[in-house]
């Protein structure tokens, strides 16, 4: 059965860089791309970008110029790193595994908060 | 970007009634590459259909996805008391990927 799980800091200060872990269990992070996923309060879904452990990525121009995101094999686990947040960038952040193809984004995490206040 | 409109923006029925929900995109959505997800409060969002109409893993026979080009729809044929949920559609055949705003489906 295929988990994960988000974790970081639940309170980040603005113009911080906000980093999140995602921990994969039940498959192998060199077997699919990865996706990012956030939702602020009362808000849609948005879709932060995807990345393969090989280092191709793939981020919403909207906020590509600040995100980065990583894995590392060797612990199952995946990261996100959000640079210079601001209060915007309060929400619930998701990772998923990503078919890239027809199946698209089949499993999600259940999220984590990040408020951003000083 | 594509921009995808979902329709009604709250569903209230009763349970064994039918449900439609409607995700209309703002151009053509390559390959048919749309998917729905419900979520439930607090849970991780699950994916119901791929391919527009695909029911992926485990999805009882009763959620139906339909639709190509720029309009697509989900139906819940009878609905029961867990499908209480937000239902979003999420289009995944053009960079950026977008998502609906989202339909709650209430069940009286």
């Amino acid at each position: 059965q295929v988990q994960l799980q988000e974790s970081g800091p639940a309170l980040v200060k603005p113009s911080e860089t906000l980093s999140l872990t995602c921990s994969v269990s039940g498959t192998y992070i060199t077997s699919y791309y990865w996706t990012w996923v956030r939702q602020p309060p009362g808000k849609a879904l948005e879709w932060i970008g995807y990345f393969y452990y090989n280092g191709e990525n793939n981020y919403n121009p909207s906020l590509k110029s600040r995100v980065t995101m990583s894995a590392d094999t060797s612990q199952s686990q995946l990261s996100l790193r959000l640079s210079s947040v601001t209060a915007a960038d309060t929400a619930v952040y998701y990772c998923a595994r990503d078919r890239y193809g027809a199946e698209g984004i089949d499993v999600w995490g259940q999220g984590t908060m990040v408020i951003v206040s000083s | 970007e594509i921009v995808l409109t979902q329709s009604p923006g709250t569903l209230s029925l009763s349970p064994g009634e039918r449900a439609t929900l409607s995700c209309r995109a703002s151009q053509s959505v390559r390959n048919s590459y749309l998917a729905w997800y419900q979520h439930k409060p607090g849970q991780a969002p699950r994916l119901l259909m791929f391919v527009a109409s695909t029911r992926a893993t485990g999805i009882p026979d009763r959620f139906s996805g339909s639709g190509s080009g720029t309009d697509f729809t989900l139906t819940i044929s009878r609905l029961e008391p867990e499908d209480s949920a937000v239902y979003y559609c999420h289009q995944y055949g053009m960079s950026p990927r977008t998502f609906g705003q989202g339909t709650k489906v209430e069940i009286k």
